[in-house]
């Protein structure tokens, strides 16, 4: 199994600013993954931190506005650029580890 | 595109009943089905993964069971308790996951 960690699990952002989220497993990971969950939602994927490599991004979703660092295999961010109102969310990290998904806590996000 | 829906949308029943969550995937090409727990506010906790090659996994109390050929799943919970109040996710993988849009179940003393 992996256990993950998440910085911060909550904050409070002004419209316009950015906040970086870290994601820290206990156990090197190929594969980690970075979801979103509006409220009331399912969870959507945003995109695969790649270590090594540029992250790879799902459909409605952008490097500019959701630049991802991988410099390891137990470490990777998510940052969230130039907030709105609309990126008011829980932001997941994930891995995957014999086949079995396992996720962070969770970041809630709100922006006035 | 791979679309997982799950039914009921919410549910609410008296505690010690035995319920059913159902799961449906429209690709039944998938490696695993996993089903999770998310209490309000928090993170995902994982129940249950099913292999795509078995058809059952039980866990206590829980039973989850697929048949791919149909894209569909169920999760079983036998003798509800208040403490299983959640939103419960089915989430498929094949190259990457599909979340279901999730079951919110209270169970009630």
């Amino acid at each position: 199994s992996a256990v993950i960690s998440q910085k911060p699990s909550r904050d409070i952002c002004q419209r316009g600013t950015s906040l970086t989220i870290q994601c820290q497993v206990d156990s090197q990971v190929t594969m980690m993954f970075w979801y979103r969950q509006q409220p009331g939602q399912s969870l959507t994927l945003i995109a695969t931190a790649n270590q090594g490599s540029e992250a790879t991004y799902e459909s409605g979703f952008v490097i500019d506005k959701f630049p991802i660092s991988r410099p390891n295999l137990t470490f990777s961010t998510l940052t969230v650029s130039n907030m709105s109102p609309e990126d008011s969310s829980i932001y997941l990290c994930s891995s995957i580890s014999t086949d079995t998904q396992y996720f962070g806590p969770g970041t809630r996000l709100t922006v006035l | 595109k791979q679309e997982v829906t799950q039914i009921p949308a919410a549910l609410s029943v008296p505690e010690g009943e035995n319920l059913v969550l159902n799961c449906s995937f429209t690709d039944s090409a998938i490696y695993n089905l996993q089903w999770f727990r998310q209490d309000p506010g928090k993170g995902l906790t994982s129940l249950l993964l099913i292999q795509s090659s078995q058809r059952e996994q039980t866990s206590g109390r829980l039973n989850a069971s697929l048949d791919k050929s149909s894209g569909r799943s169920t999760l079983y919970i036998a003798a509800s308790q208040p403490g299983d109040s959640a939103t419960y996710l089915c989430a498929v993988l094949y190259q990457k996951v599909t979340f279901g849009t999730g079951t919110k179940l209270q169970v009630i003393p």
